[in-house]
């Protein structure tokens, strides 16, 4: 199974914006890898953020955006909050039907 | 209000069995492809399963091919992940996921200790 790689750990000062990084070891991102961006605080289940590259549910904060950069997927927030604090996963779809998440990427507000 | 239970988590000795059941509610369980993902603690999220809409096919990680099957009975809106030859590897929360990975569950702890 192909590997989805992100970012350990980010830092973000409140009200900054930081953008996290998902990328495949089988190449370039694109849009048929159908992205996925999930946050997940401590003791809760993971909810979606992002689906389809850059589409948002009803529940997902305007300050967070989705869209291809430089070969990944990729998640930006725009100024952020204390509650923004989690780890953030990817998911990418591949052929058969078997998709991969990144290792998750820890961001911190401070 | 669009919910998905798990329950059948627990202690069990590696090599062991264990049965997850995820009975969903508010939703057209019928029309959607349905997922199972766990975490090992501290760890991250792994896709484990996925079935489509009315069962006929169906694709595992590698990691629990032919250990796990994943099924649904439509009827009873529930699905369900069979677990056989339990490894210590395989003690992890699980989640139950539907459709495009916008409905999860609140996960059930399944512990594979002697």
């Amino acid at each position: 199974q192909a590997v989805v790689t992100q970012e350990p750990s980010l830092t973000v000062s409140p009200g900054g914006t930081v953008t996290l990084t998902c990328g495949s070891s089988t190449g370039a991102v694109t849009s048929g890898h159908y992205p996925y961006w999930f946050q997940q605080k401590p003791g809760q289940a993971p909810r979606t953020l992002i689906y389809d590259t850059s589409n948002k549910h009803s529940w997902t904060p305007a300050r967070f955006s989705g869209s291809l950069l430089g070969g990944k997927a990729a998640l930006t927030l725009s100024g952020a909050q204390p509650e923004d604090e989690a780890e953030y996963y990817c998911l990418l779809s591949y052929s058969g039907a078997r998709p991969g998440f990144g290792g998750g990427t820890k961001l911190t507000v401070l | 209000e669009v919910q998905l239970v798990e329950s059948g988590g627990g202690l069990v000795q590696p090599g062991g069995s264990l049965r997850l059941s995820c009975a969903a509610s508010g939703f057209t369980f019928s029309s959607y492809w349905m997922h199972w993902v766990r975490q090992a603690p501290g760890k991250g999220l792994v896709w484990v399963s996925r079935i489509n809409s009315d069962g006929s096919s169906t694709s595992y990680a590698d990691s629990v091919k032919g250990r796990f099957t994943i099924s649904r009975d439509n009827a009873k809106n529930t699905l369900y992940l069979q677990m056989n030859s339990l490894r210590a590897e395989d003690t992890a929360v699980y989640y139950c996921v539907g459709g495009a990975f916008d409905i999860w569950g609140q996960g059930t702890m399944v512990t594979v200790s002697s």
